[in-house]
């Protein structure tokens, strides 16, 4: 069974930084790209950043490019997301998640986190 | 970036009745379009992806159509497990974008 646990979210002040954590289980993690997906009431799904197989392509919203770093570690089978300069504006549930693809260029999100609360707050 | 406009942005079906949604892309996106369930409190759950591919495990009352910029997603006889708000998502280019989502409930 597919597994993605996330953790590392909190209460940070703004500019401050934060690292995310995703443990994954029950799949080949090396295999699969995986991504950063987060959400609020006011602006829905957002994707964040994704990272390829083995970590040497990376992807981000222009939002958090330079801010924000996508990385995994196959031999852990986890994935990380270090949040610097963090804006209030980055508040929100981050969801880990799984990257397929079908058909060569077309991405989807096969598999998520049950998510992590960051909040962005003096 | 593409956007993509979901409508309509709530709805109620009777137990039994076909539902319909829809997507619309920005740009044509050559199918790349998946489909996703969210329930309250829980992560979103992949139904459909390229368009049209049903998802291991979900139920074949959920079917998904279309190309170039519109797409669809078809509940055949809605039940009561399927009262949640459902997303698009297009995976042809980054940024990888969502719908504001459809709230589905039961009349």
């Amino acid at each position: 069974e597919v597994q993605l646990v996330e953790s590392g979210g909190g209460l940070v002040q703004p500019g401050r930084s934060l690292k995310l954590s995703c443990a994954a289980s029950g799949f080949t993690f090396s295999n699969y790209g995986m991504a950063w997906v987060r959400q609020t009431p006011t602006k829905g799904l957002e994707w964040v950043a994704s990272i390829s197989t083995g970590g040497g392509n990376t992807y981000y919203r222009d939002s958090v490019k330079g801010r924000f770093t996508i990385s995994r570690d196959n031999a852990k089978n986890t994935q990380y997301l270090q949040m610097d300069s963090l804006r209030s504006e980055d508040t929100a549930t981050y969801y880990c998640a799984r990257q397929d693809y079908y058909s060569g260029d077309d991405w989807y999100f096969d598999f998520w986190g049950p998510g992590t609360m960051v909040t962005v707050s003096s | 970036d593409i956007q993509m406009t979901q409508s309509p942005a709530s709805l109620s079906a009777s137990l039994g009745e076909t539902v319909t949604i829809q997507c619309q892309a920005s740009e044509d996106i050559y199918s790349g379009l998946a489909w996703y369930q969210q329930k309250p409190g829980k992560s979103p759950q992949l139904l459909i992806y390229g368009a049209s591919s049903l998802q291991d495990g979900v139920p074949s009352r959920f079917s998904g159509s279309g190309s170039g910029t519109q797409y669809s997603l078809k509940i055949s006889s809605m039940q009561t497990e399927d009262e949640g708000v459902y997303f698009c998502q297009q995976g042809l280019k980054y940024p990888l974008t969502f719908g504001s989502g459809t709230k589905l409930e039961i009349k």
